[in-house]
């Protein structure tokens, strides 16, 4: 069964630094992209970007530039999406998602809720 | 490149109800469409892929379409059941591009 499990919640002041995971199991996980969609309250679904694990090809949204940092680890079959300064407006349900092709999800991990105040 | 769909639509149970999504530019029918649930306090999960498409485990009740002659593409979802209110989202992608996603609409079942 494949299966997408990320981090728990978090809650940060602005300014600090974040990682949250996304561990992916059931499948062949270097071969298989892993996208990472925003959605902030009451809004829609928003692309960040898109690793590749088996040679961490990543790709952004003009979107976000240099907000954010995608990475990957086969070794554990993770997935990560890093901070390096919170801001308040990035406080927002992240997910994590399967992209066999790069082009489409077909599934998704439970959510990271994201919260950032001072 | 944009898609856009409508803010909402409502229909009662057991009826049909169709989406839109429609491209700002280019030809649709170029590009896989994928369609997403969201339901309220819910992960997405995917209903319809590659344009029409059903992931095992969605019920024949939902399927898509895209219709080049407008340039967009179609969710439809029969025999309406109270579980399927939600947000739906369209998304497509161009090689190349970042991946886009439509705004969402809200399915009301009443």
């Amino acid at each position: 069964e494949v299966q997408l499990v990320q981090s728990g919640p978090e809650v940060r002041q602005p300014g600090e630094s974040l990682k949250i995971s996304c561990q992916g199991s059931g499948y062949s996980f270097s071969t298989n992209w892993i996208v990472w969609v925003r959605q902030m309250p009451g809004k829609g679904l928003e692309w960040i970007g898109i690793i590749f694990p088996g040679d961490s090809d990543t790709r952004y949204s003009p979107s976000f530039p240099g907000q954010v940092t995608i990475s990957a680890d086969k070794s554990i079959n993770t997935a990560y999406l890093q901070w390096s300064s919170l801001e308040a407006s990035d406080t927002a349900m992240y997910y994590c998602a399967r992209s066999p092709f790069g082009s489409t999800a077909d599934y998704w991990g439970q959510g990271t809720l994201v919260t950032v105040s001072s | 490149f944009m898609l856009t769909q409508p803010h909402s639509v409502s229909e009662s149970p057991g009826k049909t109800v169709t989406i839109s999504c429609t491209g700002s530019s280019g030809n649709m029918a170029n590009n896989y469409v994928q369609w997403y649930q969201v339901r309220p306090g819910s992960a997405p999960t995917t209903v319809i892929y590659e344009d029409n498409q059903r992931p095992s485990g969605v019920p024949d009740r939902f399927s898509g379409s895209v219709d080049s002659s407008s340039n967009s593409a179609s969710l439809t979802i029969s025999g309406l059941k109270t579980e399927d209110e939600a947000e739906y989202y369209c998304q497509s992608y161009r090689s190349g591009n970042p991946w886009v996603f439509g705004g969402g609409t809200k399915l009301t079942v009443l």
